[in-house]
């Protein structure tokens, strides 16, 4: 069954839209999660890993106060795209650290800015 | 170079086929390895570890060749609905599970 639920699925917006996206921790007590991007033809690359309690950890090239990470909890992480433009589309992944075991993903968001 | 090289594809085989699947990784401290199968316009699930000695799943077989940081993903018997892109996944070191992803390779297996 499903560990990680991502929300919304699909968002298609006006530029200039800020856009927030949900990443819930369905049985497990997450401390850490990560978001990843993914556009067209391309490999999934890690945005940033969102510690609860703590500010995110961004990798480099990546805007941090363009996509804001809230991890509040320990079962949901929020990633909010500020100001998004049509180059921010893309497909936003997020998926948990379980420790030991490997990451399993959300269903991601598809992210279309028109 | 990058982190987490894959073969371009795509692959098109007819059901049946023996397909294999190459990944290569620069990172030489990297320490767990995965396959990741992921469908047109969906999330990677995860279809295999790596583990050092290899590892098989039905007709799924997984390889790791640390010392020439080179990871293999074979299947048998394919079929159409083995269709997908395949990924390969390395960590970054540590215990966080930071993962590194290749470009995917693209399977159409043809009934």
């Amino acid at each position: 069954g499903a560990v990680v639920s991502q929300h919304p699925s699909w968002v298609i917006c006006k530029s200039g839209t800020s856009v927030k996206i949900e990443c819930r921790s369905l049985d497990f007590q997450a401390t850490t999660m990560f978001w990843y991007r993914q556009f067209p033809k391309q490999s999934l690359m890690l945005m940033a890993t969102s510690n609860e309690g703590s500010k995110a950890t961004y990798e480099q090239g990546v805007e941090k106060d363009k996509f804001l990470i809230n991890h509040a909890s320990l079962t949901l992480s929020t990633l909010t795209v500020t100001s998004a433009h049509p180059e921010d589309s893309s497909f936003y992944i997020c998926s948990l650290d379980r420790g030991s075991q490997p990451q399993h993903f959300g269903d991601g968001t598809r992210l279309s800015i028109l | 170079r990058k982190e987490v090289e894959q073969d371009p594809g795509p692959f098109n085989v007819p059901e049946g086929a023996t397909v294999a699947f190459n990944c290569t990784y620069s990172n030489s401290a990297s320490q767990s390895f995965f396959w990741y199968r992921q469908d047109c316009r969906k999330e990677p699930k995860l279809l295999m570890s790596v583990y050092s000695s290899g590892n098989e799943d039905g007709r799924f077989t997984a390889q790791l060749n640390k010392a020439s940081q080179y990871v293999s993903l074979l299947i048998r018997d394919s079929q159409p609905s083995d269709s997908a892109t395949y990924l390969c996944a390395v960590t970054s070191g540590g215990s966080n599970y930071k993962l590194t992803f290749g470009k995917g390779t693209l399977l159409t297996v043809n009934p």
